[in-house]
């Protein structure tokens, strides 16, 4: 069965303090993975897919990166609007074209002023 | 059509009693999924549906729950018997196609006390 670990759980930054998001998979053979990000009372909002090992995708502040084992959200000189949960998942294909996503736990992340 | 959206926001209901949660899709959207997110955890797939026909059902998904699409348009998910445990975001997502990740509503609260 995939799994999916995130560290940290939390992390509090001060604006422009850059760092990185961990995931960690186990899979039988990677489909996708994919990054969301989730505020407080709202459904999860796509940020990223990646399909294979040495991918990079960049969106303003954040990069998300690949390898065979992990993949990591790195987050450059954050502002208090980047504070969120991070989630990550896997995907696994279902019967008749439709694909599964197993999250990670998330990381919770604060930036400060 | 702005996205997936999700009736109602919140639910307070009593344990033992019945519950109903409305989803409608982005229109062009053939593939419907179900997920629960209990606080602090990922979201964890439930069911889905390509079209009217539900294809995938988890363990999760007890006997006391069912979801329906009728038409393949709008879908529900009916819980029985309400228990604490059921507590929990309910979040509907949508996809079409080659798989790029989901479009996610911003889900349903429901508490059971």
């Amino acid at each position: 069965e995939d799994q999916v670990t995130q560290s940290p759980e939390a992390l509090r930054l001060q604006e422009g303090e850059s760092s990185s998001l961990n995931c960690s998979y186990t899979v039988s053979g990677l489909r996708g993975l994919f990054w969301y990000r989730q505020d407080p009372g709202k459904g999860p909002e796509f940020l990223f897919t990646l399909y294979s090992a040495g991918e990079e995708k960049e969106k303003e502040r954040l990069k998300a990166t690949l390898t065979k084992k992990e993949s990591f959200l790195h987050i450059t000189a954050p502002k208090p609007e980047d504070s969120a949960t991070y989630l990550c998942a896997v995907q696994e294909a279902l019967t008749g074209g439709g694909n599964k996503l197993t999250f990670g736990t998330g990381t919770q992340l604060k930036v400060e002023l | 059509d702005t996205g997936v959206s999700q009736d109602p926001r919140h639910k307070i209901t009593k344990r033992g009693q019945n519950v109903t949660f409305r989803c409608d899709p982005i229109s062009e959207h053939n593939r419907l999924y179900w997920y629960r997110q209990t606080l602090g955890q990922g979201p964890e797939f439930l069911t889905y549906f390509q079209n009217e026909a539900q294809l995938e059902k988890s363990r999760l998904l007890s006997d006391r729950f069912s979801a329906e699409r009728p038409k393949g348009s709008f879908s529900t998910l009916e819980i029985q018997r309400t228990e604490q445990g059921d507590s929990a975001m309910y979040l509907c997502a949508s996809s079409l196609g080659t798989f790029n990740g989901y479009t996610f509503g911003s889900g349903t609260r429901l508490t059971v006390v």
